[in-house]
């Protein structure tokens, strides 16, 4: 158990659908990282937050944002939902914000039908 | 964008041999990291590099960051059935230390016959 926990764990919706993820990193990391994995496309780096700060972009899309609240907790939306869309998630956290340590939550596998 | 080419895609061993796997890339990294997944779960950190030739032991894992810092490599000595899964490395570019920002290889999948 890395510390960082995510929900939902499953996710089925529909094309032209929004959905939130949510994220709780562990005690203590500021940084929280969102990562996408398909089978086609590997773990790709979409966003990371610092302190309630965005600090990096990856290959997100506009579709997609994010947040990071007062508590420290994330969450990544996903709006107009395609095919394409569908994936696993990974929230991860580190201590720092350059920190390379990470430590993955359990994801979310997300389903577009 | 970055990419870095991990090899090989699979492998298939017997219990209690050793398994090497490496990622190279045409850039260079601050850092190197390797990660297990098993099915179902989130990656597992396994190993962190910091400095070119570095050599970094983790129990039977050994892993090693190239004095170029454009590639690195991890052992596993004597496998046991439960090293079966999915191995990642992950780098972070040289320029990007102010954010964590991790690009990941496409992954070693590691099977383990007993």
């Amino acid at each position: 158990d890395s510390g960082v926990t995510q929900t939902p764990k499953h996710l089925i919706t529909a094309t032209g659908q929004r959905v939130t993820l949510r994220c709780s990193p562990r005690s203590g990391d500021l940084s929280v990282y969102w990562y996408q994995q398909s089978l086609d496309q590997g773990l790709q780096f979409l966003i990371q937050y610092y302190n309630g700060e965005e600090r990096a972009k990856g290959n997100i899309l506009e579709r997609f944002s994010a947040q990071q609240f007062p508590d420290l907790h994330s969450e990544l939306n996903l709006s107009s939902l395609e095919l394409g869309d569908s994936a696993l998630y990974f929230c991860a956290s580190s201590v720092l914000r350059g920190s390379d340590e990470q430590f993955f939550g359990p994801g979310t596998r997300l389903t577009v039908l | 964008g970055q990419q870095l080419n991990q090899s090989p895609q699979s492998m298939f061993i017997q219990e209690g041999e050793d398994v090497s796997m490496n990622c190279t890339s045409s850039s260079i990294f601050n850092t190197w990291l390797w990660y297990k997944q098993d099915p179902g779960e989130g990656p597992v950190l396994l190993i962190a590099l910091y400095k070119a030739g570095e050599l970094t032991s983790n129990g039977r894992l050994t892993a090693q960051f190239g004095i170029t810092r454009k590639d690195s490599f991890l052992n596993i000595s004597a496998s046991i059935p439960s090293d079966v899964g999915i191995y990642f490395c992950a780098g972070q570019l040289r320029g990007s230390s102010n954010t964590g920002k991790l690009i990941f290889g496409q992954g070693t999948t590691l099977q383990v016959k007993p």
